[in-house]
């Protein structure tokens, strides 16, 4: 299994601004993934982290929108550049130990762009 | 890449009947099939998980069938309890790029009415 550490846990930000999310796993694993949740809809995949090279983003999603950094094989940070209202939404991190196995999601970053 | 398609959206049910969600997936290549219960607020926890060389995995109140042909999966959910209403999600893993992500449905809300 996983533990999964993701902070804040919510934020209320002024548009224009950026806000980075921590997410911190207590063992290390080789891929992390981030997702963002819209109010009442699914999961969508924003982008996979993989340490010691540049993230791979989904359609639709780009670098300079929300860079991610994967310093090390426990933990990850994801950006929200310049945010508008439309970026209002939960970003959760996700990792699985074994690629066969569960994915474990962090708490959620509940965030709000006023 | 993957494509997960979930039925119906909403579900409503009498405390004690059956619930069934179902779900369809576009790659054949894909090998693991989790299915998420997601209560509000909190992340999204697993509470069963399929193998593309099992047809069918029961767990006392919750069981999942896999058809491999038709590329569907299907949760069941027997003898249902106020504590089931939640949104689940079902997902399958999608092996391209070899990244080992998760593409999800996109969700079905249950109330179990008592």
């Amino acid at each position: 299994s996983a533990v999964i550490s993701q902070k804040p846990s919510r934020d209320i930000c002024q548009r224009g601004t950026s806000l980075t999310i921590q997410c911190q796993v207590d063992s290390q694993v080789t891929m992390m993934f981030w997702y963002r949740q819209q109010p009442g809809q699914s999961l969508t995949l924003i982008a996979t982290a993989n340490q010691g090279s540049e993230a791979t983003y989904e359609s639709g999603f780009v670098i300079d929108k929300f860079p991610i950094s994967r310093p090390n094989l426990t933990f990850s940070t994801l950006t929200v550049s310049n945010m508008s209202p439309e970026d209002s939404s939960i970003y959760l991190c996700s990792v699985h130990v074994d690629p066969n196995t569960e994915a474990f999601f962090g708490q959620g970053t509940r965030l709000t762009v006023v | 890449g993957e494509n997960v398609e979930q039925h119906p959206s909403t579900l409503s049910v009498q405390e004690g009947d059956s619930a069934v969600i179902k779900c369809t997936y576009s790659d054949s290549a894909s090998n693991y099939f989790p299915w998420y219960k997601q209560e509000l607020g909190k992340r999204p926890q697993l509470i069963i998980d399929i193998r593309s060389n099992v047809g069918e995995k029961k767990d006392q109140r919750i069981a999942v069938t896999l058809n491999k042909t038709a590329k569907h999966f299907s949760l069941h959910i027997t003898e249902t309890q106020p504590e089931d209403s939640a949104v689940y999600f079902c997902a399958a893993r999608d092996l391209s790029g070899g990244y080992n992500k998760l593409i999800f449905g996109a969700g079905t809300r249950l109330a179990v009415h008592p």
